[in-house]
């Protein structure tokens, strides 16, 4: 299967910091990437859609000046949390593209905690 | 609102039986359909797309489409302790469709105990 590759894959940051999330296809360009958050035990979340080239797609009740992507090639899209708080520790989970069916190859996942 | 359902389960089966993974769509456009393993805490791992009615086998794994019945299912054949997980069901328009976003549900978790 193809491979995404997503890092970090766990940050600590204090309160008001912004952390950066990269997600990249290594073995396929994806026009497309998704954005999820995930909380324990519960449902994957749709953040947003990433098109490369050109402004990204938020969900309803996602807050697109808090998380900014930015996805500038088509094998690299990033998740920026800015001004981190306590309330945005999550998993974050980026997935891209492939073929067209829309197979999801997922990154590893992020683990944010905020302190 | 298109709507995926699953049963959340715990199902709980033996080693060696087969697990049976049902999940229902709402959606008539869609057009692929998709499982999804998500080990706890890791992110959710592709183990079988179908596109077409009838059924898809892949080792241990057979997927089942029945598009009339708005009807996908996963069957796991000499189900493995390493096999208990949560399973998520998928499915979009696809390409054709005009929509690759997908519609999960909400996953049922298998517990296959020795």
């Amino acid at each position: 299967g193809a491979v995404v590759s997503q890092h970090p894959s766990r940050v600590i940051c204090k309160s008001g910091t912004s952390v950066k999330i990269e997600c990249r296809s290594l073995d396929f360009q994806a026009t497309t990437m998704f954005w999820y958050r995930q909380f324990p035990k519960k449902s994957l979340m749709l953040m947003a859609t990433s098109n490369e080239g050109s402004k990204a797609t938020y969900e309803q009740g996602v807050e697109k000046d808090k998380f900014l992507i930015n996805h500038a090639s088509l094998t690299l899209s990033t998740l920026t949390v800015t001004s981190a708080h306590p309330e945005d520790s999550s998993f974050y989970i980026c997935s891209a593209v492939q073929g067209a069916a829309g197979k999801l190859f997922f990154g590893s996942g992020t683990q944010l905690s905020v302190l | 609102q298109k709507e995926v359902e699953q049963n959340s389960g715990p199902l709980s089966v033996p080693e060696g039986a087969i697990a049976s993974l049902n999940c229902t769509y709402s959606d008539r456009g869609s057009q692929s359909f998709f499982w999804y393993r998500q080990y706890s805490g890791k992110s959710p791992e592709l183990i079988m797309f179908i596109y077409s009615n009838g059924d898809k086998e892949d080792g241990r794994f057979t997927a089942q489409l029945n598009k009339a019945s708005q009807y996908v299912s996963l069957l796991i054949r000499d189900s493995q302790p390493s096999d208990s997980a949560t399973y998520l069901c998928a499915v979009n328009r696809g390409a054709s469709g005009g929509s690759y976003i997908p519609t999960f549900g909400r996953g049922t978790s298998l517990i296959v105990h020795p």
